[in-house]
């Protein structure tokens, strides 16, 4: 069965960076692609950026573009999101979400991983 | 960057009913778009992808349509399941992958 597990809670100062994670299972890592999303409380879904895992080609949400890098490792079946120069607004839930079938169909999600910035 | 504008964004309707959201597109996308369920505090459910095509387990009364820039997700027989938040997205992985600002559908 296809699975996503995420890293777990992070609380982290303003400034700093922190790294969260994304181990698949259950599908061909190698022919997905991964996107990360996050969500603050009680506000929308928000993009940050995908990665297809093949090519390991990515593309980040212009927000995000100075601060953030979205890498696999095939040899973990892992993706993960790096996000540097943390703020306040950081804080959120961090989804990542897995396209197994049709590239941009994301069709399996981890359970989210809080990140907490505050100082 | 290409802008997904979602409406309505709040909805009311009794069980049974049927429900339309609509989702437009900033620039063509052709049929790249995915239709999403949120409930609180959980992940995003894909219900639609491609546009128009129902994902597995989703029950039948959700559909999908549009093309280039103009979507619609359409709930037939409204069941106390369904109320939720929904959300579409642009899904073609060459461009960024832009979030509508989402409908939330509450019990009348």
């Amino acid at each position: 069965q296809a699975q996503l597990v995420q890293s777990g809670p992070e609380v982290k100062k303003p400034g700093t960076s922190v790294k969260v994670s994304c181990k698949t299972s259950g599908f061909i890592f190698g022919s997905s692609a991964v996107q990360w999303v996050r969500q603050a409380r009680g506000q929308r879904l928000e993009w940050i950026g995908w990665i297809v895992v093949g090519s390991g080609k990515t593309i980040y949400a212009q927000n995000f573009q100075e601060r953030i890098i979205i890498t696999r490792d095939l040899s973990t079946s892992t993706a993960s999101l790096e996000l540097s120069s943390l703020r306040s607004e950081d804080t959120a839930v961090y989804y990542c979400a897995a396209s197994r079938g049709t590239i941009g169909s994301f069709d399996v999600w981890g359970r989210g991983s809080m990140v907490t910035v505050s100082s | 960057d290409i802008q997904m504008t979602q409406s309505p964004s709040s909805l009311s309707a009794f069980v049974g009913d049927r429900v339309t959201i609509t989702c437009r597109a900033s620039q063509t996308i052709r049929n790249y778009l995915n239709w999403y369920q949120q409930k609180p505090g959980k992940a995003p459910n894909l219900l639609i992808y491609a546009a128009s095509t129902l994902q597995s387990g989703v029950p039948s009364r959700f559909s999908g349509s549009g093309s280039g820039t103009h979507f619609t997700l359409t709930i037939t027989n409204l069941q106390p399941e369904d109320f939720a938040t929904y959300y579409c997205q642009q899904s073609y992985t060459t461009l960024r992958g832009t979030f509508g600002q989402g409908t939330k559908l509450e019990i009348k």
